[in-house]
């Protein structure tokens, strides 16, 4: 089992659109998840933490359960802006500091 | 630009070449990470950096694959005898100590093995 997995999409929205992406994780000691967006061809870009509370910024929200094992990401009213892939990422436990980058899930929004 | 800097941004090569990329992180970031990435995956981390210590190393990181970081500032990351199979995208990152989980990443060198 891969240590985080993610469904590749494409998703493909209109704007306006509410789109919500989960990802799983395997280890269940894990403490720490991002959320972080890469543009084609260029570099992730940490796009928010996810904390246990769950946390909104904006148009995102990250929520995690820890029970199920999986983190979602919420966006409220896409924006053409909004396409892009989308990486799930996990610091587990001993590990040091590297981060586990799931495949991502490439969103598309179109007028 | 204060970001993290990588150069060359490409860089083709024939089998068998040596190859060397260098990378700039954010000043006072003491930590620098190197990763890969292919086409349709995320990042695979390599190996990292606390100032010119050497932490950790993956075990994707053969012995033809060498990363230096000799004065706790840009960092070096070799490769012998390149493969075709060493295509990618070669990405750092650094990061204060404390919040590793902010990373920030720099452009990329993209490698093209012929």
């Amino acid at each position: 089992r891969k240590e985080v997995e993610q469904d590749p999409g494409p998703f493909n929205v209109p704007e306006g659109a509410t789109v919500a992406f989960n990802c799983t994780y395997s280890n269940s000691a894990s403490q720490s998840f991002f959320w972080y967006r890469q543009d084609c061809r260029k570099e992730p870009k940490l796009l928010m933490s996810v904390y246990s509370s769950g946390n909104e910024d904006g148009r995102f929200t990250a929520q995690l359960n820890r029970a199920s094992q999986y983190i979602s990401l919420l966006i409220r009213d896409s924006k053409l802006s909004d396409s892009a892939t989308y990486l799930c990422v996990v610091n587990p436990p001993r590990m040091g500091d590297k981060l586990i980058f799931g495949t991502g899930t490439r969103l598309q929004v179109f007028p | 630009d204060t970001g993290v800097s990588q150069n060359p941004r490409h860089k083709i090569t024939k089998r068998g070449q040596n190859v060397t990329f260098r990378c700039d992180p954010i000043s006072e970031h003491n930590r620098l990470y190197w990763y890969r990435q292919t086409l349709g995956q995320g990042p695979e981390f390599l190996t990292y950096f606390q100032n010119e210590a050497q932490l950790e190393k993956s075990r994707l990181l053969s012995d033809r694959f060498s990363a230096e970081r000799p004065k706790g500032s840009f960092s070096t990351l070799e490769i012998q005898r390149t493969e075709q199979g060493d295509s990618a995208m070669y990405l750092c990152a650094s990061s204060f100590i404390q919040g590793a989980y902010e990373q920030y990443f720099g452009p990329g060198t993209r490698l093209t093995v012929t």
